[in-house]
């Protein structure tokens, strides 16, 4: 009940194109589902995150989705660029510490 | 704000060796969290600190494993009797309190690998 179980393990989308990441989560309890991102040799920095009151949250080329009822949520990168590439990790918490990770994406955007 | 500051980034040592790790979050964070990574793997928790007290540990962290966070300031981790399978990159985090606007900042890690 504690997993955030994340799908595709690794993405591969032409620059300009949309890069769609998905979670899924067990724990109704969770009420905050934010999204890092990942260079290699660098600590997860956080992208955005929200909040299950809302359905939908917008920063820039970076979107959340989230539907509550199907206990999912989504992360669309609009306009993707080659310095997009990294690896992405959605998360899951019951407030805002000890954060359930899922197994990450590996983005990459072709030039 | 000068960021998570996480001391070394590398280390190597052989199995059976103790290793600690150091980690200074920003400054006026009250939480610090400690997380491990391996690879193609999300960061799991292992433990976290609000001010000097330790107020959760993880079933991952076992007896060989002690955090300590002394005056609330900085934070060590300290793994003894090392083994292969603790090879992993350690991460510590910070943040202010409960708000939900104050998310997880992470450090860059410390790699360690067990030889």
């Amino acid at each position: 009940q504690q997993q955030v179980k994340q799908s595709p393990q690794s993405l591969i989308v032409q620059k300009g194109g949309i890069s769609i990441i998905n979670c899924a989560y067990e724990n109704t309890a969770f009420d905050y589902f934010p999204w890092y991102q990942q260079f290699p040799g660098k600590g997860p920095a956080l992208l955005i995150a929200i909040r299950p009151d809302v359905s939908e949250k917008k920063e820039g080329r970076f979107t959340i989705s989230f539907n509550k009822s199907a206990k999912q949520f989504s992360l669309h990168i609009m306009d993707s660029q080659p310095g997009d590439s990294a690896t992405y990790f959605c998360a899951a918490s019951k407030g805002t510490y000890k954060y359930i990770f899922g197994t990450g994406t590996r983005l990459k955007v072709l030039a | 704000d000068t960021g998570v500051s996480q001391d070394p980034r590398h280390k190597i040592t052989k199995r059976g060796q103790n290793v600690t790790f150091r980690c200074d979050p920003i400054s006026e964070h009250n939480r610090l969290y400690w997380y491990r990574q391996t690879l193609g793997q999300g960061p799991e928790f292992l433990t976290y600190f609000q001010n000097e007290a330790q107020l959760e540990k993880s079933r991952l962290l076992s007896n060989r494993f002690s955090a300590e966070r002394p005056k609330g300031s900085f934070s060590t981790l300290e793994i003894q009797r090392t083994e292969q399978g603790d090879s992993a990159m350690y991460l510590c985090a910070s943040s202010l309190s409960a708000s939900y606007n104050s998310p997880l900042h992470f450090g860059n890690g410390t790699r360690l690998t067990v030889t």
